[in-house]
């Protein structure tokens, strides 16, 4: 099955940019996604990317995507306190249906 | 549109009892997924339905086990409950977004201890 590696913490400085990395196995991953998500909240959908992109921008951020490496990360600009949360990518495959396999998800904390 | 919903929030049960969880989707979503989180196993995916019928499955045992009514919404059943069944239990309702790309919206969760 896929497995996705994500690193466990980044501490950041307010105003600076995050990146956020992601490695997967899966290389029939078609579709890959970034949640965010809050204390005590669900997952909050930030962006996705498709395997036949290399980057794709959306306001503050910035995905890129190599493909032949499977790595995946997630650049958010001009980070701000309310970025501080824990972020998943999730890889899924087309021929997996609507099966998200997570990484164990990376907190971001935001210092002042 | 109105979010993903789930009821209830907050449920507390004893060792043995049996649960039912409840997810309304996104207005016009036909497919809901389940997923466990966990701090020791993350988020892992549960089931899939699609029009009232079972279209994925994730590597649970029998006593977890879900069902859609013909209005999209769903539920999940977990059976004979252990310890290690407290979870947050999210529910994601599904899209199509551009390309044909599935976009999966989740909602709260339900937070459930096992005593």
């Amino acid at each position: 099955g896929e497995d996705v590696e994500q690193s466990l913490f980044l501490s950041v400085r307010e105003g600076d940019s995050s990146v956020i990395n992601c490695t997967y196995t899966d290389s029939s991953s078609t579709y890959l996604y970034w949640y965010k998500q809050e204390p005590g909240a669900g997952l909050q959908l930030l962006t996705y990317i498709f395997s036949n992109m290399d980057m794709k921008q959306d306001q503050r951020l910035t995905v890129l995507l190599n493909k032949k490496d499977k790595h995946l990360s997630l650049r958010i600009a001009d980070t701000q306190t309310g970025d501080s949360a824990i972020y998943f990518c999730a890889p899924r495959r087309k021929a997996a249906g609507n099966k998200l396999t997570f990484g164990g998800g990376t907190r971001v904390l935001v210092k002042p | 549109k109105a979010g993903v919903t789930q009821t209830p929030r907050y449920l507390i049960k004893t060792r043995g009892q049996q649960v039912t969880l409840s997810c309304s989707p996104i207005s016009g979503h036909r497919s809901v997924s389940w997923y466990q989180q966990t701090p020791g196993q993350g988020l892992q995916f549960l089931f899939e339905y699609f029009s009232e019928t079972q279209r994925n499955k994730g590597n649970f045992p029998g006593r977890f086990s879900g069902r859609q009514f013909s209005n999209s919404r769903s539920e999940m059943n977990v059976s004979t409950l252990e310890l290690g069944d407290s979870a947050l239990y999210l529910c994601a309702s599904t899209a199509r977004g551009q390309g044909g790309t599935d976009t999966q919206y989740f909602g709260p969760g339900t937070r459930l201890t096992v005593l």
